[in-house]
């Protein structure tokens, strides 16, 4: 079936480090969403990636979609404590009206 | 605010006891649908609605049910609860007719059962 697969399944960094989770579908997406769940948390929208090759920015988070449309990553420049939580993706392939989410990739930093 | 809440937010009950988790958004929203999250599975889509009396199954439907009466409520019904559906569930909300518009997630409810 379609699967989005993530990885890593888990991060450590020291405060300060960058950090960067990848996503991978065996088939082209038609756009993929990232989300970030804070422990105890509900996850909550980032951003949306649509066009190929497209590269978003908010502050420390550079958010990449491939060319092929069957990856994405998300890269944290500088981590800080408050961007514990972990991070997933989520993928809408062609043709269907779902959203499948990656595993996940928990990133704890340590001060 | 513009929140999806959701209830219980705990709940510990028994094997084969009916229950309900009631979901509910003041968004004017669409769309809704459950997910469920187990370790190192991430969120599986378990049903989901597009709009008022139109609900489809998700990757996750068995041994749930679902229903929409308005735009606003979207419970989720566990006729017969069995241990493998302890989880963390949670409800989501958006405004357009389509999981491809941004989710809005509920707080969760953790559900054990025994």
């Amino acid at each position: 079936g379609q699967q989005v697969m993530q990885i890593p399944q888990y991060q450590h960094v020291q405060e300060g480090e960058d950090f960067t989770t990848y996503c991978n579908s065996s088939t082209t997406l038609s756009n993929i969403q990232w989300y970030k769940q804070r422990p105890g948390g509900h996850p909550v929208f980032l951003i949306q990636l649509v066009k190929s090759g497209e590269v978003k920015k908010q502050k420390r988070l550079t958010f990449q979609f491939g060319e092929a449309k069957k990856n994405s990553s998300l890269h944290i420049t500088a981590t800080q404590t408050t961007d514990v939580g972990t991070y997933f993706c989520a993928g809408v392939f062609y043709n269907t009206d779902k959203l499948i989410f990656g595993t996940g990739t928990r990133l704890q930093v340590f001060p | 605010e513009a929140q999806v809440t959701q209830n219980p937010r705990y709940l510990i009950t028994v094997t084969g006891k009916k229950l309900t988790v009631t979901c509910s958004q003041n968004m004017n929203h669409e769309y809704m649908s459950w997910y469920r999250q187990d370790p190192g599975l991430g969120l599986r889509q378990i049903y989901y609605s597009m709009n008022v009396e139109v609900t489809d199954k998700g990757d996750v439907p068995e041994g749930y049910k679902v229903s929409r009466k308005e735009k606003r409520n979207f419970p989720l019904i566990l006729e017969s609860p069995s241990p493998n559906q302890t989880s963390l569930y949670f409800c989501a909300s958006s405004l357009y007719p389509g999981s491809t518009d941004t989710q809005y997630f509920g707080p969760g409810t953790r559900l054990t059962v025994l």
